[in-house]
């Protein structure tokens, strides 16, 4: 399977502590795009990369949020002292670089916060 | 601020029939337009894809149209099916500016 992939599939952590997310894109896209997305709701724009560079970060994202993508592969979204209203599926999609280009998504990362 | 608006959180429909999902947006200026489907528990998966300069755009059972000037798409999928049932998310694409979704329309498609 060359889609992406994402690990764990589901996390049930305790508040306050921290979780690490790992997302792994299709090989040959540059572009890695991370979403929270709640239930009724469409995913939620996080943060996304181009190879390493991080080029757009939401403003929703707290100082809690941290994403990395080292070498422009696979990424990881750490979440830092976890709180309830961090329960959400956390998605991953991956693109080439062109404006249009669709975005091909992971099956999340289902996090709940207990 | 952007704002994508998904009329209709929820359309009901029976089997045979058109179904008509109506995507509107403000304070964009689309180049692009793209329709996502998801399933529950899954990543949303797409669909199509139609530019500004297009006025409407067909794959199938399933037809997109893009009026830039009262800032809409409206989807249609003929013929539904059960199978068809999932939510349908709409997705204005601004150039320069990451992909920020609408909160999708769920589609109920009964036999």
């Amino acid at each position: 399977d060359t889609g992406v992939s994402q690990d764990p599939r589901h996390k049930i952590t305790k508040r306050g502590q921290n979780v690490t997310f790992r997302c792994d894109p299709i090989s040959e896209h540059n572009r890695l795009y991370w979403y929270r997305q709640t239930l009724g709701q469409g995913p939620e724009f996080l943060t996304y990369f181009q190879n390493e560079a991080q080029l757009e970060k939401s403003r929703l994202l707290s100082d809690r949020f941290s994403a990395e993508r080292p070498k422009g592969s696979f990424s990881t979204l750490e979440i830092q002292r976890t709180e309830q209203g961090d329960s959400a599926m956390y998605l991953c999609a991956s693109s080439l670089a062109a404006d249009n280009s669709p975005l091909h998504f992971g099956n999340g990362t289902r996090l709940t916060v207990t | 601020s952007q704002k994508i608006e998904q009329n209709s959180e929820a359309l009901n429909i029976q089997e045979g029939k058109t179904a008509t999902l109506t995507c509107n947006y403000t304070n964009y200026s689309p180049a692009y337009l793209q329709w996502y489907r998801q399933d529950p528990g899954r990543g949303p998966v797409f669909l199509l894809l139609i530019r500004e300069n297009e006025k409407e755009k067909r794959k199938e059972r399933l037809k997109v149209t893009f009026d830039t000037t009262l800032k809409q798409s409206l989807f249609h999928i003929t013929a539904s099916q059960p199978a068809d049932s999932a939510t349908y998310l709409c997705v204005p694409n601004q150039a320069g500016t990451a992909l920020i979704f609408g909160k999708g329309t769920t589609l109920s498609v009964s036999s």
